[in-house]
């Protein structure tokens, strides 16, 4: 069971926002940065949101993040089919010393 | 352009070993931290390892699961990063990325290589 919790699985319908929750804890969420990704499938992972809130180039600003305590969230807006992807956040973690991904939630649009 | 290509992957027998290849290009590789991901059928993505950059000794981290059969290597003058892989389990079995951290602008996993596959198997 990973330390950094998300809902295995969501859903929206097209132009809907979605988000999806992280939940961690103070040896991770709650004292390091989040970051957010995207694992379209057959393909590699990809860098949606870091340092909690900012973009990379080239994301569209319908992608947001934020983060507050030891939870952090990932909001998705003007859904679009495809968004369907597996969707994961991941945070250092100094009791570990490691990087800790959530489980990864897998996002369907109906 | 920044490129991150992994190789080496393959079929192994428990027990045995294997080392992938991570060759990058387009940035200073010895100004990054380069880490180890890995994703298995069916399961999540999971992190297995770190090197950080010249500035920082090239220290490197290991998560439990691989702490002690895996190490990771690093050639600043090849521009290559390497993940020797020993003692290897059928749970090894994965797809296994390597991918650039800017730790500067806290922008981990910035870009990612394409995988090159694992699996472990008799």
């Amino acid at each position: 069971q990973s330390v950094v919790t998300q809902p295995p699985s969501a859903s929206g319908t097209p132009g809907q926002r979605v988000t999806i929750s992280c939940s961690g804890g103070s040896s991770n969420i709650g004292s390091k940065t989040v970051n957010w990704y995207r694992q379209l499938p057959g393909t590699a992972p990809e860098l949606l949101i870091y340092n909690n809130y900012q973009r990379p180039s080239g994301v569209p600003d319908r992608f947001s993040g934020s983060k507050s305590g030891t939870s952090a969230s990932l909001a998705i807006s003007g859904l679009r089919s495809e968004d369907e992807a597996d969707y994961y956040c991941a945070s250092w973690d100094d009791s570990l010393s490691g990087m800790v991904f959530g489980g990864g939630t897998q996002l369907t649009v109906l | 352009e920044v490129r991150l290509v992994e190789s080496g992957g393959g079929l192994v027998q428990p027990g045995g070993s294997l080392r992938l290849s991570c060759e990058v290009s387009g940035f200073t590789f010895s100004d990054y931290y380069i880490d180890w991901v890995r994703r298995a059928p069916g399961k999540g993505l999971e992190w297995i390892g770190r090197s950080r950059n010249r500035a920082r000794g090239h220290s490197t981290d290991y998560a439990a699961s691989v702490k002690g059969r895996f190490t990771v290597l690093r050639d600043d003058s090849r521009n290559s990063l390497y993940l020797q892989m020993n003692s290897l389990k059928i749970e090894d079995s994965a797809m296994y990325y390597c991918a650039r951290t800017d730790v500067s602008i806290v922008k981990d996993l910035d870009y990612w290589g394409q995988g090159t596959l694992v699996t472990v198997s008799s």
